[in-house]
């Protein structure tokens, strides 16, 4: 068990329609990151936060979009969704959020778009 | 761009033998690699982490080496089990903060 919690696992939706996904990090982890992982694509990195702020952005769309709460869960809301959104997203923490550092990974939420 | 570089394709070896994963990259000097472990439906697990003045690096059947001339890391498992069929990812430091992953390998232990 990571220690990362992510809900739902599961999301089944339609086109053009918004979802959000929730992650809560490692006990004692303040850096969260998000990826999307589909068939053809490997692990892409989205974006990360440290303590509620943001720190990195990687291939994230600007239908997608994220945040940290002070409590240190995050969510990423994914909207206007398109066929091509379905993949798995995994949130994963790290400590201090530092490319030294491992990363914790939940075990994803798949999003299926009909 | 940067890119990383996996095989794509399935290494299939028997039980008992050494297996040896490859990852290669261009565009790249990291200062860090990690190895994960992602078993299907499930999210990748840690397994070891490298720095780029490090040549080699063991826990217990796991080796990783980082040939930062080849660009190259080499992620061997010893004595393989059945139980070590996964696919196994290589990821990169991109600067301070993130991580770009390879697509992984996919190993299947033959008993």
């Amino acid at each position: 068990d990571s220690g990362v919690t992510q809900t739902p696992k599961h999301l089944i939706t339609a086109t053009g329609q918004r979802v959000t996904l929730r992650c809560s990090p490692r006990s004692g982890d303040l850096s969260v990151y998000w990826y999307q992982q589909s068939l053809d694509q490997g692990l892409q990195f989205l974006i990360q936060y440290y303590n509620g702020e943001e720190r990195a952005k990687g291939n994230i769309l600007e239908r997608f979009s994220a945040q940290q709460f002070p409590d240190l869960h995050s969510e990423l809301n994914l909207s206007s969704l398109e066929l091509g959104d379905s993949a798995l997203y995994f949130c994963a923490s790290s400590a201090r959020g530092l490319s030294n550092q491992p990363q914790h990974f939940g075990d994803g939420t798949r999003l299926s778009i009909l | 761009s940067q890119k990383i570089e996996q095989n794509s394709e399935a290494l299939n070896i028997q039980e008992g033998k050494t297996a040896t994963l490859t990852c290669n990259y261009t565009n790249y000097s990291p200062a860090y690699l990690q190895w994960y472990r992602q078993d299907p439906g499930r999210g990748p697990v840690f397994l070891l982490l490298i720095r780029e003045n490090e040549k080699e690096k063991r826990k217990e059947r796991l080796k990783v080496t980082f040939d930062t001339t080849l660009k190259q890391s080499l992620f061997h498992i010893t004595a393989s089990q059945p139980a070590d069929s996964a696919t196994y990812l290589c990821a990169l430091a991109s600067g301070t903060y993130k991580y770009i992953f390879g697509t992984g390998t996919r190993l299947k232990v033959l008993a």
